[in-house]
């Protein structure tokens, strides 16, 4: 499967706990973005990094970072973890960053499902 | 503010009736508007966006700046259209072209 791919699947730790996902982009993609989707607040970006470098934030809290590395997968870290931050997290990329001109389609993985316990 | 709004959490509707899944936005720049589908256990996709101009499975949407919409149209659901919609915006300003999502409308084809 060359599309976004995310690990875990599922994901079930306590309150307090600090946890990583991981995406792999689409091969040849060098943008990342995350987005948590929780019912409440529905979809939401977090973070996106271009070839490894931070781009742009979201609503992404102080105990959530990422990085993109070398490979280009990235991975977000959540850290202090809270009954509150279960939701269901996306990694999408796209082929390139954003030029005033350029439509810029971005393709999701599946998804981590994080429940704090 | 950058917003989507989608105000039908849930759309019902029989097989062979026309859809409508409605989407307001703001944005204070020139809009570029998308709509993605989740079926049941598939992520996220494309399904189509508003400078293509194009048809996906019968489906169009049509940016109307004077009511800043951009609702999603098909003449004739089908049950295989049943799935959750989200339509997004990409939000260009001091960024890098994130998405900003609606809360998404279910619809639901019954036969």
């Amino acid at each position: 499967d060359s599309g976004v791919t995310q690990t875990p699947k599922h994901l079930i730790t306590a309150t307090g706990q600090r946890v990583t996902l991981r995406c792999s982009p689409r091969s040849g993609d060098l943008s990342v973005y995350w987005y948590q989707q929780s019912l409440d607040q529905g979809l939401q970006f977090l973070i996106q990094y271009y070839n490894g470098e931070e781009r742009a934030k979201g609503n992404i809290l102080e105990r959530f970072s990422a990085q993109q590395f070398p490979d280009l997968h990235s991975e977000l870290n959540l850290s202090s973890l809270e009954l509150g931050d279960s939701a269901l997290y996306f990694c999408a990329s796209s082929p390139r960053s954003w030029t005033s001109s350029n439509y810029n389609e971005q393709f999701f993985g599946p998804g981590t499902r994080l429940t704090v316990l | 503010a950058q917003r989507v709004t989608q105000p039908e959490k849930l759309l019902s509707v029989f097989k062979g009736a026309p859809v409508e899944l409605k989407c307001n936005y703001s944005y204070s720049g020139s809009p570029e508007l998308f709509w993605y589908v989740q079926y049941s256990r598939q992520r996220l996709q494309l399904l189509l966006r508003h400078i293509s101009r194009e048809s996906i499975k019968g489906f169009t949407a049509d940016l109307n700046k004077g009511e800043t919409s951009f609702h999603l149209k098909k003449p004739f659901a089908q049950e295989e259209d049943s799935a959750m919609y989200y339509c997004a915006l990409m939000n260009y300003g001091g960024s890098q072209g994130n998405l900003i999502f609606g809360k998404g409308t279910k619809l639901s084809v019954k036969p």
